[in-house]
């Protein structure tokens, strides 16, 4: 069955602090992951990543994927209030692309 | 910038009652999704839709739940006889075309529903 697992669940930082969180997958014709940050509400989106060691970067934010380690991980430098979210990573199912599958999200939260 | 919108933003309704969520996707986009996203779980997909027809669902979107395309831009998630478990954020979604695209989901702000 297809999953997408991320790690950890939550994460208590304090401002400043570099943060690293995980997603792991195994779905059936990887084409693309992609990672969202959800505040109140709607998953706003990040990046999205289809080739393997190629390092995406916005800001204070980055990620990268490990097709051999069936990973991604998404970085961030000099935490700031404003970065507590969950972030979730999603892949989505080929090859019709209709089904994204969501990981439960990690939950951070960023203390001044 | 372009946005997909979802109404009503909260709902509150009586197990039995049917509810309809209502979205307004990004008028370019040809891909359209409901989601939803139970207090504290991960966010599930329920169904997309496609040139007018549904073209993959999930187990949970069962004979209780349906949706339309009514018009040019609304998109519908219909949910009949709502249970106490349907509670639940719906989220709206929709992505551009192409073929095997990988392109980002676009997401409304989504609708509370809250079954008494």
């Amino acid at each position: 069955e297809d999953k997408v697992v991320q790690s950890p669940l939550s994460l208590v930082v304090h401002e400043g602090d570099t943060v690293t969180l995980n997603c792991s997958y195994e779905v059936t014709n990887f084409r693309s992951l992609l990672w969202y940050k959800q505040e109140k509400k709607a998953p706003t989106f990040l990046f999205m990543l289809t080739s393997s060691g190629i390092e995406k970067k916005s800001g204070r934010l980055s990620s990268i994927l490990d097709k051999k380690e069936l990973s991604s991980i998404l970085n961030i430098t000099a935490t700031q209030t404003g970065d507590s979210a969950i972030y979730l990573c999603a892949v989505p199912t080929f090859p019709t692309g209709n089904q994204f599958y969501f990981g439960t999200g990690t939950s951070l939260t960023v203390i001044p | 910038e372009p946005e997909v919108t979802q109404t009503p933003s909260h709902q509150v309704t009586q197990m039995g009652q049917e509810v309809i969520l209502r979205c307004v996707p990004i008028s370019n986009h040809l891909y359209f999704y409901w989601y939803r996203q139970i207090l504290g779980q991960k966010v599930e997909f329920l169904v997309s839709f496609y040139n007018n027809e549904i073209s993959e669902k999930s187990e949970i979107f069962d004979d209780q739940f349906s949706v339309e395309r009514p018009d040019g831009s609304n998109f519908t998630l219909k949910i009949r006889s709502t249970k106490l478990e349907d509670s639940a954020m719906y989220f709206c979604a929709s992505r551009g075309s192409g073929t095997g695209d990988t392109g980002e989901l676009f997401f409304g702000e989504g609708s509370r529903l809250t079954v008494l």
